[in-house]
C-alpha cells in the first residue's frame, strides 16, 4: 500500500492563481480531511468528508473547495490564492467516519508558497 | 465550537518523565487523541482516550477525564528521538478531529 499520497510536494503560485492540491489513499479509508499548518501552529481542519458524495467545513473552509467523488480521492481547490494561504497542506484518512478512536494517516504534506 | 490548550513547549532530560497536558473545549467530545511530529515530517498517530482512565502503550501513556476536560500524554525513559512536536486533538460526535496548537518537547543529554 501507498498509504495516504499528496501532490505535488511544493508549489508557488501568484496571487489570484487557482490550483488544486491532490489527495489519495488506497487503504479504503471512508474518513478524509484537509489541515493546514503554519509556522510554529497546530493543524487546523479545513474540510472533512465522513463518505464519497459528503463534505463538510471545518474551522478554516473560505477560500477551498472540496469535493468526494470517489472513495479514494479528496482533492482540495483554492479558488483565488491568497499570501495567507501560504502554509504546508496535510490529507489525513481514517478507516471509517466514526468519530475518534480511528488513527488518523497523513500524507507528507504540500509546501504551498504564495507570492 | 471547540477548542484545545496545551503548553508551548517543555524540556526535560534524557531518561527522565515528562508530562504533556491538554484541556479542551469540545462540544459533542467523543475522544481525545495524541499525535507526535517531528520537524518537516508528518503527524503520527500515538494513543488515543475515550473512556476514563490511563491507556499505556510501551513508553507512552495517555490519560483522560472527562468530568475535568482535561487529559495528558506520559513519557517514559526519554530518548533524543523524543525530541518532536506533540499535539492533542479532540474528536466530535460530527466527525471533526480538532488539534491543539502543539507542544514542543525539546529533550536534553
Amino acid at each position: 500500500n501507498a498509504g495516504v499520497t499528496q501532490t505535488p510536494k511544493f508549489q508557488v503560485l501568484k496571487t489570484g492563481q487557482s490550483m488544486t492540491l491532490q489527495c489519495a489513499q488506497d487503504m479504503n479509508h471512508e474518513y478524509m480531511s484537509w489541515y493546514r499548518q503554519d509556522p510554529g501552529m497546530g493543524l487546523r481542519l479545513i474540510h472533512y468528508s465522513v463518505g464519497a458524495g459528503i463534505t463538510d467545513q471545518g474551522e478554516v473552509p473560505n477560500g477551498y473547495n472540496v469535493s468526494r467523488s470517489t472513495t479514494e480521492d479528496f482533492p482540495l481547490r483554492l479558488l483565488s490564492a491568497a499570501p495567507s494561504q501560504t502554509s504546508v497542506y496535510f490529507c489525513a484518512s481514517s478507516y471509517s467516519g466514526r468519530p475518534g478512536g480511528e488513527t488518523q494517516y497523513f500524507g507528507p504534506g504540500t509546501r504551498l508558497l504564495v507570492l | 465550537g471547540q477548542s484545545l490548550e496545551q503548553p508551548s513547549e517543555v524540556t526535560a532530560v534524557e531518561g527522565a518523565i515528562v508530562q504533556i497536558n491538554c484541556t479542551y473545549q469540545t462540544s459533542g467530545f467523543y475522544g481525545l487523541s495524541w499525535y507526535q511530529q517531528h520537524d518537516g515530517g508528518a503527524p503520527t498517530f500515538l494513543s488515543y482516550n475515550a473512556l476514563d482512565g490511563l491507556e499505556e502503550t510501551g513508553r507512552f501513556s495517555s490519560f483522560l477525564s472527562r468530568s475535568d476536560s482535561y487529559g495528558y500524554l506520559l513519557l517514559q525513559e526519554l530518548q533524543m528521538k523524543d525530541s518532536a512536536s506533540y499535539f492533542c486533538a479532540g474528536s466530535s460526535n460530527t466527525g471533526k478531529l480538532i488539534f491543539g496548537q502543539g507542544t514542543t518537547l525539546q529533550v536534553k543529554p
